[in-house]
């Protein structure tokens, strides 16, 4: 059974358009939410991640936004580029680093 | 270059047949970690390891063992793979714990594709 639940499974987005990844979690003890993007023949690279003591994190036009209460997640990309058409992963660890994620979301940004 | 490697990165085998997958990094991480891909399922932990001499299981480690000997090296055996064991596999690295108010990044080899027949 996944221990973090990420939806929806794929992703079509106009230029220029906002994109939003939804994950879920049960698990208290995980203390650290990284986001993971691939693009096809490559490996998983960390592209934002956030930890439960803010709400919110950004960098550039990905924003992290975590509701603690509720054990979710989410990653808005805004104004979406072709070249953020990948698949992107959510994942969640804890204090042994122990990384679990989710079943990932494959974007696609039409020009 | 600061990298996690894998070989083979492509491999077609028989049932029954055993194998091994290296996982080699250089960046003197303690936690090594394999993972295997499948559409719809995301990136499931098979092993998992803390530090040399130190693994334990993920959540699908039927039908794989591993070792950790060398703080560098994390290989993946399949003692008698099945076609279920089909997939694209990832081992990855990190610190065993995470910088002070920073960031603990896992770092991903290129992935290697088995297919067992």
């Amino acid at each position: 059974q996944q221990q973090v639940k990420q939806s929806p499974q794929s992703l079509i987005v106009q230029k220029g358009g906002i994109s939003i990844i939804n994950c879920a979690y049960e698990n208290t003890a995980f203390d650290y939410f990284p986001w993971y993007q691939q693009f096809p023949g490559k490996g998983p690279a960390l592209l934002i991640a956030i930890r439960p003591d803010v709400s919110e994190k950004k960098e550039g036009r990905f924003t992290i936004s975590f509701n603690k209460s509720a054990k979710q997640f989410s990653l808005h990309i805004m104004d979406s580029q072709p070249g953020d058409s990948a698949t992107y992963f959510c994942a969640a660890s804890s204090y042994n680093n122990d990384m679990r994620f989710g079943a990932g979301t494959r974007l696609t940004v039409k020009p | 270059e600061a990298q996690v490697t894998q070989n083979p990165r492509y491999l077609i085998t028989v049932t029954g047949k055993k194998l091994t997958v290296t996982c080699s990094q250089n960046m003197n991480h303690e936690y090594m970690s394999w993972y295997r891909q499948d559409p719809g399922l995301g990136l499931r932990q098979i092993y998992y390891s803390m530090n040399v001499e130190v693994t334990d299981k993920g959540d699908v480690p039927e039908g794989y063992k591993v070792s950790r000997k060398e703080k560098r090296n994390f290989p993946l055996i399949l003692e008698s793979p099945s076609p279920n064991q089909t997939s694209l596999y990832f081992c990855a690295s990190s610190f065993a714990a995470a910088p002070v108010g920073g960031a603990n990044v896992l770092t991903f080899g290129a992935g290697s594709r088995l297919t067992v027949l």
